[in-house]
């Protein structure tokens, strides 16, 4: 059984583009969270989706934006990058409520 | 964003040791979780405590979530060298709410 996957694994961008990250949740959970995690932070919220609709968001830009599919897989965009987006990001897939998985991420570098 | 104030920010031991670390919040929590994160890898759940007062184990590892619910620690009896890594505490107010991390307890075990 699989538990959550992420892709890409690596990736560098320049200032001002744009990215989409894409996660899988675990069989049977159909919440998805993203967070980011800076260098020698922990995760922060940054939105979460359940059935298909975002529920909750944490205190970022509107250039952070994301989709839930009918399958559950989730995809966090941002747009126009800046340095300070470089971080590791980390999608949790969860039944409604509790019992976060967390993926290995996806880890952005901004140039 | 929220983050609890987790402590010490690091630690190095002899293997063989036991290992304390805890995590307090201004805010009252209804679920404490422990984190363990390896480089390049998402959290992965350690312990997970739901009571205020509850007291779990899983092997060498022991929680306890406080009786006031702002506060948690997490002891490891008995250090080895795959016990390296970042612990990160989590505290869930309620099922509907994002998880909210602490900064992490750099754990380094000298052989």
């Amino acid at each position: 059984d699989a538990g959550v996957t992420q892709s890409p694994t690596h990736l560098i961008k320049t200032r001002g583009q744009q990215v989409t990250l894409r996660c899988s949740p675990k069989s049977g959970h159909d919440t998805v969270s993203w967070y980011q995690q800076a260098l020698g932070q922990g995760p922060q919220f940054i939105f979460q989706y359940y059935e298909e609709e975002e529920r909750q968001r944490g205190n970022f830009p509107d250039r952070f934006s994301g989709h839930q599919f009918p399958n559950y897989s989730s995809e966090l965009n941002v747009n126009a990058l800046l340095l300070g987006d470089s971080a590791l990001y980390l999608c949790a897939s969860s039944p409604l409520r509790g019992g976060y998985t967390f993926g290995s991420g996806t880890r952005l570098t901004v140039v | 964003g929220q983050q609890l104030n987790q402590s010490p920010q690091s630690m190095f031991i002899q293997e063989g040791e036991d290992v304390s670390m805890n995590c307090t919040s201004s805010s009252i929590f209804n679920t404490w979780l422990w984190y363990k994160q390896d480089p390049g890898e998402g959290p992965v759940l350690l312990i997970a405590l739901y009571k205020a007062g509850e007291l779990t184990s899983n092997g060498r590892l022991t929680a306890q979530f406080g009786i006031t619910r702002k506060d948690s620690f997490l002891n490891i009896s008995a250090s080895i060298p795959s016990d390296v890594g970042i612990y990160f505490c989590a505290g869930l107010s309620s099922g509907n709410t994002p998880l909210v991390f602490g900064k992490g307890t750099r754990l380094s075990v000298i052989a």
